[in-house]
């Protein structure tokens, strides 16, 4: 069972429209990172969030941290080709450790 | 150039011989961990280490042993490898106190047969 639940699995658009991917958990989280693959590659990081409720904007990204810090979302305004990939959420509990979603296959045609 | 470099990128190998992928960072980061991903299950750690010579168990450490002698290097053992152990793994470096999993390598692809 995974500590941090991401939807939806797959997710396949046209270059152009805008998209959300959902990270969702029963637990809190002190700090909450968002990571993209790319295949053959390892994770990338993309943004750390901290605070509940923080929102934080990497040029057509938006993520934000649920009041709570159980949950987080990423909201890519007029997608890519190169925004192509997949996307992973991981939490941090109050030890090191960091606990990671499977992950969202995001395909945007071109 | 910031990296974290691990070697090899492919392996197979047989069951029972014991082989070890190497990590190595050269942004002198304090925090090092090491992760296997298999489809459906995402990245699950496997050991990190806070400094020199501190190690500890990630979530699923069986069959797997690391070290951490020098600040730059954290090794990954596998003393008698089984098939259940082929995966992709990753290492990764940070500064920790929460910038841990800041840098991860391009991965190992192992195969045990």
């Amino acid at each position: 069972t995974q500590l941090l639940e991401q939807s939806p699995q797959f997710l396949s658009i046209q270059e152009g429209e805008n998209l959300t991917v959902y990270c969702n958990s029963s637990s809190v989280f002190s700090s909450l990172q968002w990571y993209r693959q790319e295949p053959g590659e390892g994770p990338v990081l993309l943004v750390t969030v901290v605070t509940g409720g923080e929102v934080k904007k990497l040029k057509r990204l938006t993520f934000q941290f649920g009041d709570a810090r159980k949950d987080s979302s990423l909201h890519i305004t007029a997608a890519q080709p190169g925004d192509t990939g997949l996307y992973l959420c991981a939490g941090r509990s109050n030890d090191y450790k960091l606990s990671f979603g499977a992950g969202t296959t995001v395909t945007v045609r071109a | 150039e910031a990296q974290v470099t691990q070697n090899p990128r492919y392996l197979i190998t047989v069951t029972g011989k014991k082989l070890t992928v190497t990590c190595s960072q050269n942004m002198n980061h304090e925090y090092m961990s090491w992760y296997r991903q298999d489809p459906g299950l995402g990245l699950r750690q496997i050991y990190y280490s806070m400094n020199v010579e501190v190690t500890d168990k990630g979530d699923v450490p069986e069959g797997y042993k690391v070290s951490r002698k020098e600040k730059r290097n954290f090794p990954l053992i596998l003393e008698s490898p089984s098939p259940n152990q082929t995966s992709l793994y990753f290492c990764a470096s940070g500064r920790g106190s929460g910038y841990t999993e800041a840098f991860f390598g391009q991965g190992t692809r192992l195969t045990v047969v």
